[in-house]
């Protein structure tokens, strides 16, 4: 089955950029969503198709997506950005979606 | 505005049975395919399945398959998940979530529901 392998945790200073990486084999040619999940509460989507932000998603979130890494872009970190981010695919060979393992954001 | 209210969950036994329902409104809800998502304790988001906006075509994640089922009533605007079999592995939060188009993102999340399988 298909696997997507996230860093357990990134930790990155108010106004700097934080940069959450999933891994995959040649993720490039899936579509990659990625999820915002604060503690306690639903998961939020912040980037679809790779780079594209749902309306009232703020500019500061920004995705690409090549070879085998997906990164999702924090610019300009704010204290309420601190959650755990996870990025997904639709797998075609077997008809499943996947979810990365997770990394939880912690703003220094 | 897109809303989504899970109901159902609570303690069952191992071996037991739950129904999960998924109440939508604010959007079209026989124009989009729902899905279920679940997160053990302390752990990380794992698919559970989906279903197309007409209720036929559905799909399972392998470890849930052959004792859970998704269906949808339509006229209802509501989604199930009928849980069979349970297993303490089951216990976790259960979220729908509604597909943005098919086989695309998870645009909209309920609040969740937790089930806890135990004796």
């Amino acid at each position: 089955s298909y696997v997507l392998t996230q860093p357990p945790s990134v930790s990155v200073a108010p106004g700097k950029t934080a940069r959450i990486t999933c891994g995959g084999n040649n993720i490039g040619i899936k579509s990659v969503h990625w999820y915002q999940q604060m503690p306690g509460q639903a998961p939020v989507l912040v980037i679809y198709y790779d780079s594209d932000r749902p309306s009232g998603i703020p500019e500061r979130f920004s995705g690409s997506n090549s070879g085998n890494t997906a990164t999702l872009t924090v610019s300009r970190v704010e204290a309420g950005d601190e959650a755990d981010y996870f990025c997904q695919v639709w797998d075609s060979s077997s008809d499943h979606y996947v979810f990365g393992t997770g990394t939880k954001v912690t703003v220094l | 505005e897109v809303q989504l209210l899970e109901s159902g969950g609570g303690l069952v036994q191992p071996g037991g049975s739950l129904r999960l329902s998924c109440a939508a409104s604010g959007f079209t809800f026989s124009g989009y395919g729902m899905s279920w998502v679940r997160q053990a304790p302390g752990k990380g988001l794992q698919w559970v399945s989906s279903i197309n906006f007409s209720g036929g075509r559905t799909l399972y994640a392998d470890s849930v398959k052959g004792r859970f089922t998704v269906s949808r009533d339509n006229s209802k605007n509501t989604l199930f998940l009928q849980m069979n079999s349970l297993r303490a592995e089951d216990t976790a939060v259960y979220y729908c979530a509604k597909v943005e188009v098919e086989l695309g993102a998870f645009d909209y999340w309920g609040q969740g529901i937790l089930v806890t399988v135990s004796s």
